[in-house]
């Protein structure tokens, strides 16, 4: 089946510092990807839609210039988290889907600590 | 704003089947239902979806209601691995997978 590569799977960052998160489909191409977060206990919550090519569509509450979504192949999707926060720790999750599938295909998520 | 409700947590024993419920009341004609499981600290996995008909993999068994408003995932025999939060959900739009609370089920010796 399809795979999606996701990394780092863990970073830990200081305060005020950029941290960049990888997805990839290792087998397909994946016209769409999306970025999902996730705390502790909670469900995961949509942050962006993108499409190959085109800027991503942010979800409410989403600060695009806090969370820098690029798509610019259509195997390769990166999330940065700018200038991070203690309060953007979280459990960060992509998953992509290609023009022969109906279903999506997840990462195994990304744990950012920052300190 | 989940199109979905499930019930927050079930229990199931070891071996038997697991039904877990699903409603979806405002689904529309060409909205998929899709089921998804998450374990604790991992990206979630996919199992089954449908449009209409009833569907069977090597996973799950997904019954829809025929007017489409309900759904249960069903695990035939469920292990102990199958302890997890479920996720069921509709597709708006056509690319706008929305998780909701889920429902966590956990599968006792």
């Amino acid at each position: 089946g399809a795979v999606v590569s996701q990394h780092p799977s863990r970073v830990i960052c200081k305060s005020g510092t950029s941290v960049k998160i990888e997805c990839r489909s290792l087998d397909f191409q994946a016209t769409t990807m999306f970025w999902y977060r996730q705390f502790p206990k909670q469900s995961l919550m949509l942050m962006a839609t993108s499409n190959e090519g085109s800027k991503a569509t942010y979800e409410q509450g989403v600060e695009k210039d806090k969370f820098l979504i690029n798509h610019a192949s259509l195997t390769l999707s990166t999330l940065t988290v700018t200038s991070a926060h203690p309060e953007d720790s979280s459990f960060y999750i992509c998953s992509a889907r290609g023009q022969a599938y109906e279903k999506l295909f997840f990462g195994s998520g990304t744990q950012l600590s920052v300190l | 704003d989940a199109k979905t409700t499930q019930p927050t947590s079930m229990d199931c024993a070891e071996g038997r089947a697991a039904n877990l419920p699903c409603n979806h009341s405002t689904i529309s004609g060409n909205e998929y239902v899709y089921w998804y499981r998450q374990i604790h600290s991992q990206g979630p996995q996919y199992i089954i979806h449908g449009l209409k008909n009833n569907e069977t993999n090597e996973m799950a068994s997904l019954i829809i209601t025929e007017d489409r408003k309900s759904s249960t995932l069903i695990l035939p025999h469920a292990t102990l691995r199958d302890t997890a939060v479920y996720y069921c959900i509709v597709e708006v739009d056509n690319n706008d997978m929305r998780f909701g609370a889920g429902t966590r089920l956990t599968v006792k010796p």
